[in-house]
């Protein structure tokens, strides 16, 4: 691993169904972010977390949860998905909370 | 008014030419600020930090005014490489609980298309 993955590349999922989009980085970095992109929304943050251990809430975290057991992993997951979850979602991570993020190649999900 | 602002544009400018985008940041605490890159369908990618003093890297010009509480992109020789999403990154300080805490918020990006 090289960087910071997501899987799966994209994903047609069932409204109600239960979803987990994971996220991996190999840089060590402290914090980890999950956001979504819609058309002319822009970048929205889901969840965030500064370090191992640690989660927060960002600007949409309502149907989203996150979790952090180790420095590496910061998988979301959709308790039950909705229509409105259909999106790009993108994972980050960074050294440090003011540091540059990198970008994981984003995950494409349908709800139906 | 929200928290980072762009112009969406679509900046449509011939190669060659110099084309600048403007970001405004409502909270006059913001430290930190950045320039991020975002290719049709791809991941976004850091441009360049923006310094206070201003910052160059090549053909691209990044400024910082804080009286105004806007930063800058500055492309010269415009390629159509160039062609992209811009997006303007800000730290929001956020208090909370007697404990600070830094967010960080895109911008909705400008789009620009560098025309043969």
């Amino acid at each position: 691993i090289a960087g910071i993955t997501q899987a799966p590349t994209s994903q047609i999922l069932a409204a109600g169904r239960r979803m987990t989009l994971r996220c991996t980085q190999d840089m060590r970095h402290n914090a980890m972010y999950w956001y979504r992109q819609d058309l002319g929304l822009g970048l929205r943050l889901i969840h965030y977390s500064n370090t191992a251990g640690t989660t927060g809430k960002g600007e949409v975290p309502d149907g989203y949860s996150v979790s952090r057991a180790n420095t590496d992993d910061f998988p979301l997951t959709l308790a039950s998905a909705v229509p409105s979850q259909t999106s790009v979602y993108f994972c980050a991570s960074s050294a440090g909370i003011l540091n540059e993020q990198f970008f994981g190649p984003g995950t494409r999900l349908t709800v139906l | 008014r929200k928290e980072v602002e762009q112009d969406p544009g679509p900046f449509n400018v011939p190669e060659g030419a110099t084309v600048a985008f403007n970001c405004t940041y409502s909270n006059s605490a913001s430290q930190s600020f950045f320039w991020y890159r975002q290719d049709c369908r791809k991941e976004p990618k850091l441009l360049m930090s923006v310094y206070s003093s201003g910052n160059e890297d090549g053909r691209f010009t990044a400024q910082l005014n804080r009286a105004s509480q806007y930063i800058s992109l500055l492309i010269r020789d415009s390629k159509l490489s160039d062609s992209a999403t811009y997006l303007c990154v800000v730290n929001i300080p956020e208090v909370r609980w007697k404990t600070s805490y830094d967010k960080v918020i895109f911008g909705p990006g400008t789009s620009l298309s560098v025309i043969p």
